[in-house]
């Protein structure tokens, strides 16, 4: 069984540049999350795609931007990047069925740097 | 709205010691879901327990245990006979029916030896 992976590793951006960050997802999984992790900090959700639509949303605004694609996997794009955007960002997939929730399976995640 | 809080944000203790960690949550939902959660230095999270809201049953694995207290709002982790190899950050987590996580701000277990 292949697990979470995420692309690339680490990234350093300038501010106001955009950034795509690539997840695929763990086999046999339907549903992928990002989230964002400031230095610190716990993970904080920014958005879920199931079945290629977005499936719930945190307090992120709108530059930043997902796609789930069929295959499951899904891209993270973050336009005009703010200083405050430094963070490790961490993708996880999970099985999401009618009645339950099941665990959420995490990568290793991008580190994301913006100067 | 949701919250998880992670009291300690550091622990420090010897080897063989036995040590717990602290969480309590908030949430409006009827249904919802528990998890702990480890993030070694290399920085990957790793899934340790799932619990529902339903199921108050405490659980062990291992050297690990987990005690949900419904009636405090709280799910506490302990760890027996701890080695250096459990050092890391621990993130208590919490779900409802939406499945989207929302964390603690973690715990920071260092174990010498």
């Amino acid at each position: 069984e292949t697990g979470v992976t995420q692309s690339p590793t680490h990234l350093i951006k300038t501010r106001g540049q955009q950034v795509t960050l690539r997840c695929s997802s763990q086999s046999g999984h339907n549903t992928v999350s990002w989230y964002q992790q400031a230095l610190g900090q716990g993970p904080q959700f920014i958005f879920q795609y199931y079945r290629e639509e977005e499936n719930g949303r945190g307090n992120f605004p709108p530059r930043f931007s997902g796609l789930q694609f069929p295959n499951y996997s899904s891209e993270l794009n973050v336009n005009a990047l703010e200083l405050d955007d430094s963070a490790l960002y961490l993708c996880a997939s999970s099985l999401v069925g009618t009645r339950i929730t099941y665990e959420q399976y995490f990568g290793p995640g991008t580190r994301l740097t913006v100067t | 709205a949701q919250k998880v809080t992670q009291a300690q944000t550091e622990i420090s203790v010897v080897e063989k010691e036995d040590v717990t960690l602290d969480c309590v949550y908030e949430t409006r939902d009827t249904t919802y879901y528990l998890f702990w959660y480890k993030q070694p230095p290399s920085g990957e999270l790793v899934f340790l327990i799932r619990r529902n809201s339903f199921d108050e049953q405490n659980e062990i694995s291992g050297r690990y245990s987990w005690n949900f207290q419904k009636s405090t709002s709280s799910f506490n982790f302990t760890i027996t006979a701890s080695q250096v190899v459990d050092s890391a950050v621990y993130f208590c987590a919490l779900s409802g029916s939406g499945s989207r996580l929302t964390f603690g701000e973690g715990t920071q277990l260092t174990v010498n030896p």
